[in-house]
């Protein structure tokens, strides 16, 4: 399985933009770049995700480097609630991958008021 | 349903005893996932059903852990002769087929081991 590497921490201040990295290395032609977060005390969330193309919702943004070798989500304000940990993960698109999903430890970001 | 729901919140045991998880998916979604998580830790794989395909058993620990899934609907995740070890949250997602899919996640079962 391709395997992701984040930072352990990163810490914001409210109000300011967020750039969470994520490098992944030896990603395939065929993995699609996901993020989730999970907020104190629940199950994880979908935020976004993408495959070669810049994607913005209304979560956050994400930023595909043109290698693919690394992708970063973008927080355009954080907030309070947005203290949580954010995991970035592959997922295979052929056919045969399977779509098993492997989450590492994520990210765990701190935002101060 | 609304969402994922998992079963029970909390379960207290004892060592040696045997427990069973229940997990009920968003109607509709062929794709099951069993992580666990445990205290500060990142989320770690156990199994993955997908429709009437075998199932990928390859993150299961120890044959003490089993998992079932009859067709779509609900699973079971069974830990049996339970160890201290274990004490963990045991999160289920589900999702339509497809590597665009979210994964929805339950908000787990919360498994302490005495």
């Amino acid at each position: 399985d391709a395997k992701t590497t984040q930072p352990n921490s990163m810490e914001s201040n409210e109000e300011e933009p967020v750039h969470l990295p994520c490098n992944h290395s030896t990603i395939s032609g065929t993995d699609y770049i996901h993020w989730y977060r999970q907020l104190p005390s629940q199950g994880p969330e979908y935020v976004i995700h993408g495959l070669t193309s810049n994607v913005n919702n209304r979560m956050a943004s994400l930023a595909i480097a043109e290698d693919r070798k690394s992708s970063t989500l973008i927080l355009h304000r954080a907030t309070l609630r947005d203290a949580a940990v954010y995991y970035c993960i592959l997922r295979d698109g052929f056919p045969t991958g399977g779509f098993k999903t492997i989450f590492g430890a994520g990210t765990r970001l701190f935002v101060k008021a | 349903g609304a969402g994922v729901s998992q079963s029970p919140s909390n379960k207290v045991t004892e060592k040696g005893k045997d427990v069973e998880l229940r997990c009920d998916p968003i109607s509709g979604h062929t794709a099951l996932y069993w992580y666990r998580q445990r205290l500060g830790q990142g989320l770690e794989f156990l199994i993955y059903f997908q429709g009437n395909s075998a199932p990928d058993k390859s993150g299961l620990p120890s044959d003490r852990f089993s998992a079932e899934r009859t067709g779509e609907s609900v699973s079971t995740l069974t830990i049996q002769r339970t160890q201290q070890e274990d004490s963990a949250v045991y999160l289920c997602a589900s999702s339509r087929q497809g590597v665009n899919e979210k994964l929805f996640f339950g908000s787990g079962t919360q498994l302490s081991v005495l």
